[in-house]
């Protein structure tokens, strides 16, 4: 079965600098998200991007975040400066179209911010 | 986002069928029922969706009420695999992001 890659499973890093977290999306998948969840919290979507460009994104994604699909298949997402509250698990997800269709969610990447 | 309404949590044995609630009283006409899962430090997983009628796959069944103001989740028979947090949520038509609620923590007995 077709699934959502991410990679590391586990980061650490220091307070102030910069992490890529990367996803390798379901490959014939057009709509590609990023969503995070902060321990014991629920889960919160950070954007979606679509055709090269964000489509939507919340409040989170500040200019401290920033996505990009460098090469047709990763999706990465980048926090240009990392904060304490920036610790928190981050899930890649890919649909094949929009609407209600099944979001196919990675594993995700566990951040910790020291 | 239409709010969703459900338990914190329940519990249930395993083999036996489990009934998932959900209110959403301030659903509107395009919204559609979602219901992701998330088992252990995993991400979450889809488990079925629906409009009007109800629906079945293979992972579960998706009873939505006539007035569409409440729908249930049929887990026809629960395995301690079923263990995880259940997730309501409505999408509306043409909508990309999932927004999640605090979900229903399901616990199997063995």
């Amino acid at each position: 079965e077709p699934e959502v890659t991410q990679t590391p499973s586990h980061q650490v890093t220091q307070m102030g600098q910069e992490v890529i977290l990367r996803c390798v999306p379901i490959s014939n998948h057009l709509y590609f998200y990023w969503y995070r969840q902060i321990l014991g919290q629920k889960v919160e979507f950070l954007v979606s991007f679509y055709n090269n460009e964000i489509s939507e994104k919340s409040e989170i994604f500040d200019d401290q975040f920033s996505v990009e699909r460098p090469d047709g298949s990763n999706f990465t997402l980048k926090i240009r400066s990392t904060k304490l509250e920036d610790s928190a698990m981050y899930f890649c997800a890919s649909n094949l179209r929009q609407g209600n269709t099944e979001a196919f969610f990675g594993q995700g990447t566990r951040l910790t911010v020291v | 986002d239409a709010k969703t309404t459900q338990p914190n949590s329940m519990e249930s044995n395993e083999e036996e069928p489990v009934h998932l609630p959900c209110n959403h009283s301030t659903i509107s006409g395009t919204d559609y029922i979602h219901w992701y899962r998330q088992l252990p430090s995993q991400g979450p997983e889809y488990v079925i969706h629906g409009l009007t009628s109800n629906v079945n796959n293979r992972m579960a069944s998706l009873a939505i009420a006539e007035d569409r103001k409440s729908s249930t989740l049929i887990l026809h028979r629960a395995t301690l695999r079923d263990a995880a947090v259940y997730y309501c949520i409505l999408r509306a038509q043409g909508a990309q992001k999932l927004v999640f609620g605090q979900g229903t923590r399901l616990t199997i007995n063995p």
